[in-house]
């Protein structure tokens, strides 16, 4: 069974663009969630989409956005990106109850200049 | 609010050491779940274990254990005969409850563990 799978590994904007990140579940889950992860933050919750619908949203500003299709895939969006949007952005997928395991894809390492 | 807190940053042990790793959780709600995972040097985070807030039974598997207390609202986990393996990033995590759909991490302990 294949793993979470996120695209691309890697990118390098610079400040003011706009960035879109792809996760692709494992097959079967609903659940797609975004985090954020940066050095001495651990992982900040951005957004958690189940059946495209976004259940539930973190402290994050309105540049951050996030969608899920049919399919279960998922992109977030970061729009007017800022230096402080440095970060390994993490999907996880799971079947989508609050007691199931999240698995997590290896992330989008973005780096603002 | 929910809130998961690592106190210990960074610990340094020496292979064979045991270490307990600290967690302390805030929620009002009385269903929640507790996680446990591992992040190796290759970054990608793995599930360790889950507990859900009924059930305080400790658990073993291995050279890891998890003391479960709502008493204190704690979380911990010990390693027992460390390994050079066990060097990572462990994060407890919460969901359920008042935070609903959302699993909220600690920041993470860093384990060394030194030959």
């Amino acid at each position: 069974k294949a793993g979470v799978t996120q695209t691309p590994r890697y990118l390098i904007k610079t400040r003011g663009q706009q960035v879109t990140l792809s996760c692709s579940p494992i097959s079967g889950h609903r659940s797609v969630s975004w985090y954020q992860q940066t050095p001495g933050q651990g992982l900040q919750f951005l957004f958690e989409y189940f059946s495209e619908t976004q259940r539930n949203k973190g402290n994050f500003p309105g540049r951050f956005s996030g969608r899920q299709f049919s399919n279960s895939r998922s992109e977030m969006n970061v729009s007017t990106l800022e230096l402080g949007d440095s970060a390994l952005y993490l999907c996880a997928s799971s079947l989508g109850a609050p007691w199931e395991k999240l698995f997590f894809g290896s992330g989008t390492q973005l780096s603002v200049l | 609010a929910q809130k998961v807190t690592q106190a210990q940053t960074e610990i340094s042990v020496v292979e064979k050491e045991d270490v307990t790793l600290d967690c302390v959780y805030e929620t009002r709600d009385t269903t929640y779940y507790l996680f446990w995972y591992k992040q190796p040097p290759s970054g990608e985070l793995v599930f360790l274990i889950r507990r859900n807030s009924f059930d305080e039974q400790n658990e073993i598997s291995g050279r890891y254990s998890w003391n479960f207390q709502k008493s204190t609202s704690s979380f911990n986990f010990t390693i027992t005969a460390s390994q050079v393996v066990d060097s990572a990033v462990y994060f407890c995590a919460l969901s359920g409850g008042d935070g609903g759909f959302k699993t909220i991490f600690g920041a993470g302990t860093r384990l060394f563990v030194k030959a």
